[in-house]
């Protein structure tokens, strides 16, 4: 199972751009990377995920280099809204693979 | 319809009773999920069913016991729990099992044990 490390927090203004990057060394061939963000006292939502290279859709884009080892994810002009925690998991396509959540990062944004 | 209800919202319950968690999904997924989040840490998987069969148990402990009625609905039972099992309880689904298939997740249930 691949490990992920993010950063245990970050702050931003709001309208800026931010990049959550995550870690995952051990990355297997066959694995996806998703990303997921919560708010207080809600469950998980899923953002984004892909394979390789760049993925971009209503709500943010995941930059994923050639090695896949590491991934960001990039949110646009963030609001006060977007305060919020986001998981990055690492996973196969394969039924057997429990979807286990790293530390996150708290996102706050500040006005 | 994509959201996944459970009841209650919250839950007070002392050591020695018996209570039941419920959680419904109508999006047709065949996978459902329970997961057990502490304050300010991620969510750790309890179990995954697949097409009614549990598929995986995360070596939790024997005072929690699952049940999946059919395909919408998941029941989490709980008997003789101890204060350290408070803590929001979140139901998942999705089509699938593996990574790459999206998890809808519920709001949680709070509970409490005295």
């Amino acid at each position: 199972l691949a490990k992920t490390t993010q950063p245990i927090s970050m702050d931003s203004y709001e309208g800026q751009e931010v990049n959550i990057t995550c870690s995952h060394n051990n990355i297997a061939t066959n694995d996806y990377i998703t990303w997921y963000q919560q708010f207080p006292s809600q469950g998980p939502r899923f953002i984004i995920q892909g394979y390789k290279t760049k993925v971009t859709n209503e709500v943010a884009s995941l930059f994923i280099p050639a090695d896949r080892k590491s991934s960001t994810l990039s949110l646009p002009r963030v609001s006060l809204s977007d305060t919020a925690v986001y998981y990055c998991l690492v996973g196969d396509l394969g039924g057997n693979t429990p979807l286990v959540f790293g530390k996150g990062t708290r996102l706050s944004v500040i006005a | 319809d994509t959201e996944v209800t459970q009841t209650p919202k919250h839950l007070v319950m002392g050591m020695t009773n018996k209570k039941s968690l419920k959680c419904e999904q109508h999006m047709g997924h065949r996978a459902m999920y329970w997961y057990k989040q502490k304050a300010k840490k991620p969510p750790e998987l309890m179990f995954v069913y697949s097409y009614e069969k549990l598929s995986i148990n995360e070596s939790v402990p024997s005072r929690f016991s699952p049940e999946c009625p059919n395909s919408s609905l998941l029941n989490l039972h709980l008997h003789a729990l101890q204060p350290e099992d408070s803590a929001l309880y979140l139901c998942a689904s999705s089509q699938g099992v593996g990574v790459h298939n999206e998890q809808f997740f519920g709001p949680g249930t709070r509970l409490t044990v005295l």
